[in-house]
């Protein structure tokens, strides 16, 4: 049974710093994994999309790793603003038709 | 572009009672899911659909039921509410690209509070 995993569940940084968010899956038998944001209350923000086939993604400040045979995905902000804060959540597809399972996510606060 | 599209956003009812949410996927896509986020928590899978055909189940509760029509909109059924059933519903669409890329896109959510 696939569990995914995300440490640290709340971060917080000064502005300015890089953000490294860490998601792990026990299971590498993946079709691909999407890291979402989530603002209080709301729905849900698709930021990176990563097929099994690909190590990274990048949009702007945003990179997505990926490392499928030690079940791992780290997304690195770069230069973290205040309105990065948010809730980060990792998500892994088993097959391309497939649920997604969500980790319990990273609550993100950048402070001014 | 178009979006998946959920109604209403908002939902009041008391307990006891029933509730039906509707999801309109993003034209040409053929997969429907739902997912339900309770309060502080990550969300879970509910159920999907493939060309209007049951395709996978999580953790739906007996007392809910869903459906794709055959314009592929959704809708889930939601009776004999219960106070742990308030959270936050998500509906997401997909298809396979001829990229052979498939992602879920999700709509904003309809949040359903128990009384």
């Amino acid at each position: 049974k696939q569990e995914v995993t995300q440490i640290p569940a709340a971060l917080s940084v000064p502005e300015g710093e890089n953000l490294v968010l860490n998601c792990s899956f026990t299971d590498s038998a993946i079709y691909n994994l999407q890291w979402f944001r989530q603002d209080p209350g709301k729905g849900l923000t698709s930021l990176l999309l990563i097929q099994s086939s690909q190590r990274e993604q990048t949009s702007g400040r945003l990179n997505a790793s990926l490392d499928k045979s030690s079940g791992r995905s780290t997304l690195y902000i770069a230069a973290s603003q205040p309105g990065d804060s948010a809730t980060y959540l990792c998500a892994v597809r088993r097959i391309s038709w497939g649920k997604l399972q969500f980790g319990a996510g990273t609550q993100v606060v950048v402070t001014p | 572009a178009a979006g998946v599209i959920q109604s209403p956003r908002h939902l009041i009812k008391e307990k006891r009672e029933t509730a039906t949410l509707k999801c309109y996927p993003i034209p040409r896509h053929d997969t429907v899911y739902w997912y339900q986020q309770g309060p502080g928590q990550d969300p879970q899978f509910l159920i999907s659909f493939y060309e209007k055909m049951q395709s996978d189940k999580g953790s739906i509760p007996d007392r809910f039921s869903a459906q794709q029509f055959s314009d592929y909109h959704s809708e889930l059924n939601m009776s004999s509410l219960e106070l742990g059933d308030s959270a936050l519903y998500f509906c997401a669409s997909s298809s396979l690209e001829p990229s052979g890329i498939s992602e879920q896109f999700f709509g904003p959510g309809t949040r359903l509070t128990v009384l």
